[in-house]
């Protein structure tokens, strides 16, 4: 079946770093790709998304590319801010299917 | 407009008990799903509905269940609650579902604890 594969972390950047959340995806077709953001003590929260290959999806400074080639859709941000640590969790769509979510990654971001 | 909102946000019962979960969706939104979040196991699928019929369904007991009403709102019942039950349990609605471009949008959640 289909499923989402991403780093697990936790991770823990100084603010101002570079931030790099991998992802990588199986799947049969063309699923739609997302990324969503948890804060503590909240609901999830969608960050961005794309639909077909090549799209990139970006919002508050995050982005990430569909590459189907890879199978992937890292997540990155030039410059990380304390308000930044949540749990961040990449999820796929295929059609309705089902959405499957990967395992979440922890960010913690340290003044 | 309104999100997506869950009630009770916190509750707390005991083994063997049921439990009711409300979920009220985005207006209109029609295609409501729910989501069981642990640490141990992530986020994890449990179903959709549509329409008030229930579309797809994740591998859980057939101690969760569920329904939608002619409104969209939707109820999640546990019935002979077990420890491993406490969980956050999530409600996310999206317009139609069923397709892959379609966004879903996540209440806050409600927080189940069995003692």
């Amino acid at each position: 079946g289909d499923s989402v594969t991403q780093m697990e972390g936790p991770v823990t950047l100084s603010e101002e770093a570079f931030l790099t959340i991998n992802c990588t995806y199986t799947a049969t077709g063309y699923p739609s790709l997302f990324w969503y953001v948890q804060y503590p003590g909240e609901g999830l929260q969608l960050l961005l998304k794309a639909t077909k290959a090549d799209d990139k999806g970006s919002n508050k400074g995050f982005e990430a590319t569909y590459r189907k080639e890879t199978t992937s859709f890292h997540l990155e941000k030039g410059s990380v801010q304390v308000s930044d640590s949540a749990v961040y969790f990449c999820a796929l769509d295929n059609y309705g299917q089902n959405f499957v979510f990967g395992p979440g990654t922890r960010l913690s971001v340290l003044p | 407009k309104a999100g997506v909102t869950q009630t009770p946000r916190y509750l707390i019962k005991t083994r063997g008990q049921q439990v009711t979960l409300s979920c009220s969706p985005i207006s209109g939104h029609r295609s409501v799903s729910w989501y069981q979040q642990t640490p141990g196991q992530g986020l994890q699928f449990l179903f959709e509905y549509f329409s008030e019929t229930q579309r797809n369904k994740g591998n859980f007991p057939g101690r969760f269940s569920g329904r939608q009403f002619s409104n969209s709102r939707s109820e999640m019942n546990v019935s002979t609650l077990e420890l491993g039950d406490s969980a956050l349990y999530l409600c996310a609605s999206s317009w139609v579902g069923g397709r892959s471009t379609d966004t879903q949008y996540f209440g806050p959640g409600t927080r189940l604890t069995v003692l």
